[in-house]
């Protein structure tokens, strides 16, 4: 089975700043890495797909990065609406998905 | 403009049953795979069970134990989830998402699911 493990958990940034968010994989996975933003109160939104896609819509301060076991999401300058919990979620055969549990960005 | 608009959460008592539905607008439904997240209060998220278009191939997360179906239903743009014998760690707001290969797309807002007596 594999596991998700994102850092760190909790992310103290202020606006403007960069944000830095990890996920690693217990096994390789290839480029089947996706990333979430979810808001209090909303449902989640699809920001990178495969590694390092940006979805339609995503503004151009969210990158992603890595392949095989490490992946990063950056937030090059965070705006106000970017504080929130953020989630990655890899494909694989068994089980099919697995979430992280999550880095949840805040305001220093 | 697509939506998903999900139903049929509500309150139960442990043991009980419930079906969620899913009802997609602006995408091709027929040809879309779809998929059911979860998230208990204040907790993370957990994907729950996924669908093929034709409804011919479906997945579920280990955890569940067989207790849950997903189906489809593609006259009326709509996938379900029949969940029976739960249990209290089953509550949670259930979201249904169109799944494209690797990842999840567009979400519904969810249906809550309580699970108490």
């Amino acid at each position: 089975e594999i596991v998700l493990t994102q850092s760190p958990a909790t992310l103290s940034l202020s606006p403007g700043e960069r944000a830095t968010l990890s996920c690693r994989a217990s096994q390789d996975i290839n480029i089947f890495l996706g990333w979430y933003q979810q808001r209090p109160g909303q449902a989640p939104r699809l920001l990178i797909f495969d590694a390092s896609n940006r979805a339609p819509g995503v503004p151009a301060r969210f990158s992603g990065s890595g392949s095989g076991t490490d992946f990063t999401l950056t937030i090059s300058s965070l705006e106000p609406e970017d504080f929130a919990v953020y989630y990655c979620l890899q494909r694989s055969n068994r089980p099919l998905f697995t979430f992280g549990p999550g880095t949840k960005v805040d305001v220093k | 403009e697509v939506q998903l608009l999900e139903s049929g959460g509500g309150l139960v008592q442990p043991g009980g049953s419930l079906r969620l539905s899913c009802v997609a607008s602006g995408i091709t439904f027929r040809t879309s795979a779809m998929t059911w997240v979860r998230q208990p209060p204040g907790k993370g998220l957990e994907w729950v069970s996924a669908i093929g278009a034709t409804g011919d191939n479906t997945y579920y997360a280990d955890s569940l134990e067989g207790r849950f179906t997903i189906s489809r239903a593609n006259s009326y743009n709509t996938v379900y989830l029949q969940l029976n014998n739960l249990r209290a760690e089953d509550t949670a707001i259930y979201y249904c998402a169109r799944l494209e290969k690797t990842y999840f797309d567009y979400w519904g807002r969810g249906t809550l699911v309580t699970v108490s007596s």
